[in-house]
């Protein structure tokens, strides 16, 4: 399969806890999308990434939020210190220059 | 700044019947618009997208779309639903001149079917 995959699926943590989302785009793209969509809601942009340079942040990412693409491959989405306001379902996409790709999400859930 | 309004975020449609989903959008420069249907537990798909030239678009399964600069819309229609068509349908618009990609999404319209 040469879609964009998400790791993991399915993330179940307790409040205060540090969690780590992993996304591999489609091997040739450059731009590399995070987004959340929290239920009911359409997806909200968090961030973006050009190869390896992350060119633009929400103000939606607080500074419980990190995220990194190191040498413009795969991307990784970092929270620390889950809140329950943090529980969503966590996208990423990639595009060359159109269209995105979405994956399948990782869903979190903080309890 | 762009935005989006999908009026409906529930309709519910007999099989065979028309479907009809409203899409709003609100932009200081001339906009790209998005289609994107997500089926559950899974990511989003382009249905189709309207970027430049003819303003009736086609996309996958029977949907196209209008782009109507007069009533800022773009609607998403498909003669004949199908069962396999329920679906969340979300509408999107890319965000400033376009160069980031970046991505302005509505609430979302939940499309039934009935049987």
């Amino acid at each position: 399969d040469t879609g964009v995959s998400q790791d993991p699926r399915h993330k179940i943590t307790k409040r205060g806890q540090n969690v780590t989302f992993r996304c591999d785009p489609i091997s040739e793209h450059n731009r590399l999308y995070w987004y959340r969509q929290t239920l009911g809601q359409g997806p909200e942009f968090l961030t973006y990434f050009q190869n390896e340079a992350q060119l633009e942040k929400s103000r939606l990412l607080s500074d419980r939020f990190s995220a990194e693409r190191p040498k413009g491959s795969f991307s990784t989405l970092e929270i620390q210190r889950t809140e329950q306001g943090d529980s969503a379902m966590y996208l990423c996409a990639s595009s060359l220059e159109g269209e995105q790709f979405f994956g399948p999400g990782t869903r979190l859930t903080v309890l | 700044a762009q935005s989006v309004t999908q009026l409906g975020s529930h309709v519910s449609v007999s099989e065979g019947a028309l479907v009809l989903l409203r899409c709003n959008y609100s932009s200081s420069v001339p906009p790209y618009l998005f289609w994107y249907v997500q089926y559950p537990n899974q990511g989003l798909q382009l249905l189709l997208k309207y970027t430049t030239g003819a303003t009736l678009v086609k996309g996958i399964n029977g949907f196209e779309a209008e782009f109507k600069k007069s009533e800022t819309s773009f609607h998403l229609t498909k003669p004949s639903a199908h069962m396999s068509d329920a679906a969340e349908y979300f509408c999107a618009v890319i965000a400033g001149s376009g160069n980031t990609g970046k991505l302005i999404f509505g609430q979302g319209t939940t499309l039934q079917v009935k049987p």
